[in-house]
């Protein structure tokens, strides 16, 4: 069964610690990004991948740190410094860059 | 920077009526346009896409339209219907590796 998954679902953090969402794609796709979906401001961009370990910000990378050690596998860590993480987590993956994004199910964090 | 614009937020229309959502964007390079269709708490799911090279795109009752010149494109859903509602975003292509996404529109279908 191909596709992108997120894990988990649902994510609750004290402030101060972080925390890591997960995102595996068996799509065999080079490119894979991570958003942040806040209500009425879409999606945002945080960090993308476009082959395995190396990584370029996107619009919001403050307080986000991100590995690509495989072609899988993109997870993302959400730090301590980021004011405000309490948010939708989006991943998503596309064959070759700017083309057809497939999406994950989201991760929900929720920080207080 | 680059940047999506996307009008209406917030859209309502009798079941049966058509919609339309436009977006205009900054980046002239930009040569793909998606539109993506999320319900409440899933994942985006690609609708329709179009390309810089083609002015019209139709499949069943969803249709885009791209105007390059003016830098604009518009969805029209025609013969709505209840599960046409959800949020609906835009957005296009920036260099050769990413996209970026409008805000989005929230479209209601009143029965």
């Amino acid at each position: 069964d191909g596709g992108i998954t997120q894990s988990p679902k649902y994510l609750f953090r004290k402030e101060g610690q972080n925390v890591t969402l997960s995102c595996e794609q068996n799509l065999n796709h080079d490119a894979m990004y991570w958003y942040r979906q806040d209500p009425g401001q879409g999606l945002r961009l945080i960090y993308y991948s476009q082959i395995v370990n190396d990584f370029q910000k996107g619009d919001i990378a403050e307080g986000y740190s991100v590995s690509r050690e495989k072609k899988e596998s993109f997870p993302l860590t959400v730090t301590s410094a980021q004011k405000n993480p309490t948010a939708f987590y989006l991943c998503a993956s596309t064959a070759t860059g700017a083309s057809l994004q497939y999406f994950g199910p989201g991760t929900r964090l929720t920080v207080t | 920077g680059e940047n999506v614009e996307q009008h209406p937020s917030t859209l309502s229309v009798q079941e049966g009526d058509s919609a339309v959502i436009k977006c205009t964007y900054s980046d002239s390079a930009s040569n793909y346009f998606p539109w993506y269709k999320q319900e409440l708490g899933k994942r985006p799911q690609l609708i329709i896409d179009i390309r810089s090279n083609v002015g019209e795109k139709k499949d069943q009752r969803i249709a885009v339209t791209l105007n390059k010149t003016a830098k604009h494109f518009s969805l029209h859903i025609t013969e709505t219907q209840p599960e046409d509602s959800a949020v609906y975003f835009c957005a296009a292509s920036i260099g050769d590796d990413k996209i970026i996404f409008g805000k989005g529109t929230r479209l209601h279908i009143l029965p």
